[in-house]
């Protein structure tokens, strides 16, 4: 069992709607929580990142941690066809070394 | 853009030969990651170095060795390459905490 785990998807959705993607974890010593996002053939770019549970919020980016299940969040609000992505989760233990979700590809359509 | 540069970008080998690829910085963080990434695997560490000389493995470093001589500079070389090798390698670096990394563009490796 991976560590990590996230929906695969991929989702699709119109613009304008909810985005909701979702990890859960097996590792209770993760105290960091990241969310990257990776456009196709870049590099990841760091989104969000918090250390506790309860939501964060970034513009329409919404970070939600539930530390006892286990389970991490990431909602974008008003989506936007610039919003097409794969979603990577990620966390650590606060020794520099951090496991990855397999990541969730996002299609808006416009 | 954090200031990572890889080369090559793209690379075709041949099986068994030796490869390296260059990660370099240009904001002297003593922090620097070597991740590969597979369809379904997402990203897999595979050394990372915490200071000039001194190193790490990840979770999939066999068949992988590093060096960092100087603090811009991390080599990632596969001493002799397999077709289970071919993948997207990103360098990392870290900035001021452990879980703000920043990538590289990537280097599309393929050994046929």
């Amino acid at each position: 069992q991976k560590e990590v785990e996230q929906d695969p998807g991929p989702l699709s959705v119109p613009e304008g709607a909810i985005v909701s993607l979702n990890c859960t974890y097996s590792n209770s010593a993760f105290q960091y929580f990241m969310w990257y996002r990776q456009y196709s053939r870049k590099g990841p770019e760091l989104l969000m990142y918090t250390y506790s549970s309860g939501n964060k919020e970034d513009g329409r980016f919404t970070a939600q941690v539930d530390k006892s299940s286990k389970y991490i969040s990431l909602f974008i609000r008003d989506s936007q066809p610039s919003d097409s992505a794969t979603y990577l989760c990620a966390m650590g233990v606060g020794d520099y070394k951090l496991s990855f979700g397999a990541g969730t590809t996002v299609t808006v359509r416009a | 853009d954090a200031g990572i540069t890889q080369s090559p970008r793209h690379k075709v080998t041949e099986t068994g030969t030796p490869v390296t690829l260059r990660c370099h910085q240009t904001e002297n963080h003593r922090y620097m990651y070597w991740y590969r990434q597979d369809p379904g695997h997402g990203l897999r560490l595979i050394h990372y170095s915490y200071g000039v000389k001194d190193t790490d493995k990840g979770e999939v470093s066999d068949g992988y060795s590093v060096s960092r001589s100087k603090t811009e500079d991390f080599l990632l070389t596969l001493e002799s390459a397999t077709s289970s090798q071919t993948s997207v390698y990103f360098c990392a670096i870290s900035r001021d905490t452990p879980y703000e990394q920043y990538f590289g563009p990537g280097t599309r490796l393929t050994v046929t």
